[in-house]
C-alpha cells in the first residue's frame, strides 16, 4: 500500500531563510505526488503536484518540490521565507491502479515563522 | 470562482443529540470526500463518492455516522447520536477523476467545526 511520511511535525525558519519539507513515499507503481497547505481555520489547498511529467515542479507562492525516484522523495521547498509562509504543509500520494480516486495524505508539518 | 462549500462552519451540540454537517461540491465534479481531522490523529478520510455512489465507508464508524449524496449538488454527512469524541473538523473535498482513473486533486471546503458537549 502507498504511504508518505513527512520528517519532522514542526519545522523553524527564519524570515528570509530556506524553507525545506521534507517528504518520503512508499509505492509500488510510479505515484502522483502532492503537497497541500493549510491555514489556520481553512481546508487544505493545494501547492502544487508531481504527475510523472517534469520532475522539477513548481508551484503557487514561490514553492517548488522536487521528485527523485532513488531517494523516494518529494521535498518542498522555498528559497526565502515569508511570514505569511506560516501554515500546515501535508504531503499526499495517489496511485493511478484500479481507478482509485483516493489520496493518502501524510501527517503534515506545521511550518513556524521566526521574525 | 469555483469552490466547495460547507454548512454549518461551526457547531456546539450536546451528546446524543444528531447531527448533520452539509457539502456542496464544485459544479462538474464527480467525486467528493468526507474527512475528519484532529490533533490526535491527524486527516483521516471517512467516505468517498464517484458519480454520487458510495465507493469507500470503511473509515467510518458505521453504527452511528452515516454519508449520502441525495444529489449531484449535495453531499451529507450525518452522526447520530453524536458522542464528544466525533469532537473534530470535517472537511469536504471534491474532484473530477479522470477517464483512466487515476487520483486527481481534490478540493476542500472551508470545513464544520464540531464540537460535542
Amino acid at each position: 500500500a502507498q504511504s508518505v511520511t513527512q520528517l519532522g511535525s514542526h519545522v523553524s525558519v527564519s524570515e528570509g531563510a530556506l524553507v525545506l519539507l521534507r517528504c518520503n513515499y512508499s509505492s509500488s507503481v510510479p505515484p502522483y505526488l502532492f503537497w497541500y497547505v493549510q491555514y489556520p481555520n481553512q481546508g487544505l489547498q493545494l501547492l502544487l503536484k508531481y504527475t510523472s511529467a517534469a520532475t522539477l515542479v513548481k508551484g503557487i507562492n514561490g514553492f517548488e518540490a522536487e521528485f527523485k525516484k532513488s531517494e523516494t522523495s518529494f521535498h518542498l521547498t522555498k528559497p526565502s521565507a515569508h511570514m505569511s509562509d506560516a501554515a500546515e504543509y501535508f504531503c499526499a500520494v495517489s496511485v493511478p491502479r484500479n481507478r482509485d480516486d483516493k489520496i493518502i495524505f501524510g501527517k503534515g508539518t506545521r511550518l513556524h515563522i521566526l521574525p | 470562482d469555483a469552490r466547495v462549500t460547507q454548512t454549518p462552519r461551526h457547531k456546539v451540540t450536546e451528546m446524543g443529540q444528531e447531527v448533520t454537517m452539509r457539502c456542496q461540491p464544485i459544479l462538474g465534479h464527480n467525486t467528493v470526500f468526507w474527512y475528519r481531522q484532529t490533533m490526535m490523529q491527524g486527516l483521516e478520510l471517512l467516505a468517498y463518492f464517484r458519480n454520487r455512489a458510495p465507493l469507500d465507508d470503511s473509515g467510518m464508524p458505521k453504527d452511528r455516522f452515516s454519508a449520502e449524496m441525495p444529489d449531484a449538488t449535495l453531499a451529507t454527512l450525518k452522526i447520530q447520536p453524536s458522542e464528544p469524541r466525533d469532537s473534530a473538523v470535517y472537511f469536504c473535498a471534491s474532484g473530477l477523476t479522470s477517464l483512466a482513473g487515476v487520483g486527481n486533486e481534490q478540493f476542500f471546503g472551508p470545513g464544520t467545526r464540531l464540537t460535542v458537549l
